[in-house]
């Protein structure tokens, strides 16, 4: 059973350009969640969404920032215009039920320079 | 607004001996799920160990065992027999709304280093 995917692993972006995270979740999951690591920092709760619906964006930017989980394909993170104090991993999280154990992809380093 | 604290930002130990991480928290919630997460060099989380706020035993996982103190809102993680590969930084996590395990709040971490 493959765990959660997240795609690029690493990604570039000069500041001004938009980022595109992708997260595929554990096969048999619904429920995915976004979170953000600064440098020496533990992880921050961005977004919870399930298939088409966004649950809880409480820990999102106001602004540049949004995240979608439609019918078919993968959860996507887009953040708009990229400035320096975006660069951080970006991590994906999926569990089977919203109550479940999360279970962690690799991240996505972002780097914005 | 739910708080984790880890104390220790580095700990080292020998190989084959045991090693206690310390959390704690703040929480009003009276039931809840309490996590430790390990992050190797490959930086991909991984849950180590989960424990239940309304049981009373301490969970284990092979060498990985919590010692929960509800009351005293502590929840360290125990390491028995280190391994080379236990060396990781470790982050303890609890749910920010107590009702449900979304939202996790994560400590700054303790960086283990396992010295051979």
């Amino acid at each position: 059973n493959a765990g959660v995917m997240q795609n690029p692993r690493h990604l570039v972006r000069r500041r001004g350009q938009e980022a595109r995270l992708r997260c595929s979740p554990m096969k048999g999951h619904s429920h995915v969640y976004w979170y953000r690591q600064l440098p020496e920092e533990g992880l921050k709760f961005m977004v919870y969404l399930q298939k088409e619906n966004i649950i809880d964006e409480s820990g999102m930017p106001k602004e540049r920032f949004s995240a979608e989980f439609p019918k078919e394909g993968p959860s996507i993170l887009r953040i708009q215009q990229v400035v320096r104090g975006d660069s951080a991993a970006y991590f994906c999280a999926s569990s089977l039920t919203g109550s479940g154990e999360q279970y962690f992809g690799p991240g996505t380093r972002l780097t914005v320079t | 607004a739910q708080t984790v604290t880890q104390s220790q930002p580095e700990m080292s130990v020998q190989e084959a001996e045991t090693v206690t991480l310390s959390c704690t928290y703040d929480t009003s919630e009276s039931d809840y799920y309490l996590f430790w997460y390990k992050q190797p060099p490959s930086r991909q989380m991984i849950l180590v160990i989960r424990q239940e706020a309304y049981k009373q035993q301490n969970a284990t996982e092979n060498r990985f065992s919590v010692n929960f103190q509800k009351a005293a809102k502590s929840f360290s993680l125990k390491i028995s027999d280190s391994q080379l590969g236990d060396a990781a930084m470790y982050f303890c996590a609890i749910p920010r709304d107590g009702g449900s395990n979304y939202k996790l709040t994560f400590g700054k971490g303790t960086l283990l280093t396992v010295n051979p």
